[in-house]
């Protein structure tokens, strides 16, 4: 059971690039999260989906894309990087419900330059 | 959305003392509220939790009280150790079928030896 993986760890972006965050999760979870942490700061909510072919915004989804087309997958796209998008990026799920605790992956550290 | 705020953001205690981190929410129908350590370059790791229909919940050395009335809730941490230190966050879980997770910007907090 290797829970929620995220890939890649790092990367450097040039300003107006794109990229693709890929985020996978092995629990059968149906809540899936986007989240990006700033450093020194919270956890903003970029995306999030309570299911295959279903998702909605959070507080921050101005320059991002998602798709949520089978139950384990949830990438995150970027197109268009700006440096106001250098952050850690962190993956997460959970089964749903009330009370049902979030499971983090390890996070991919982007720079836009 | 949910408002999550907390404080202090810096707490700096002696090892053996109690350190105590304290949030608040601003939507009367959020329910959870769990709270997450992230140590240095690692992701962020659930530790306690309470549900809204409890106002405390204890876990050897660290307690979560909740009250609802006010709309707060506190990390209490007795008996500090020095692998205490680390970032930790407060949450609130928020949403029309309570899917969101709204976190609060953090408090490092620095156990001395």
């Amino acid at each position: 059971n290797a829970g929620v993986t995220q890939t890649p760890k790092f990367r450097i972006l040039k300003i107006g690039q794109s990229m693709t965050l890929q985020c996978t999760q092995d629990m059968n979870h149906n809540y899936m999260y986007w989240y990006r942490q700033d450093p020194g700061m919270g956890l903003k909510l970029i995306y999030y989906s309570v299911g295959a072919g279903i998702t909605d915004k959070g507080e921050v989804p101005n320059g991002y894309n998602v798709s949520r087309s089978t139950t384990e997958d949830f990438p995150l796209r970027l197109e268009l990087a700006a440096p106001s998008q250098t952050s850690v990026y962190f993956c997460a799920s959970r089964t749903g419900g009330w009370g049902e605790k979030l499971f983090f992956g390890s996070g991919t550290q982007l720079s836009v330059l | 959305g949910e408002n999550v705020e907390q404080h202090p953001s810096t707490l700096s205690v002696q090892e053996g003392d109690s350190a105590v981190i304290k949030c608040t929410y601003s939507d009367s129908a959020s329910n959870y509220f769990p709270w997450y350590k992230q140590e240095l370059g690692k992701r962020p790791q659930l530790i306690i939790d309470i549900r809204s229909n409890v106002g405390e919940k204890k876990d050897q050395r660290i307690a979560v009280t909740l009250n609802k009335t006010a709309k707060h809730f506190s990390l209490h941490i007795t008996e500090t150790q020095p692998e205490d230190s680390a970032v930790y966050f407060c949450a609130a879980l928020q949403g029309d079928n309570f899917n969101k997770f709204y976190f609060g910007s953090g408090t490092k907090l620095n156990v001395k030896p």
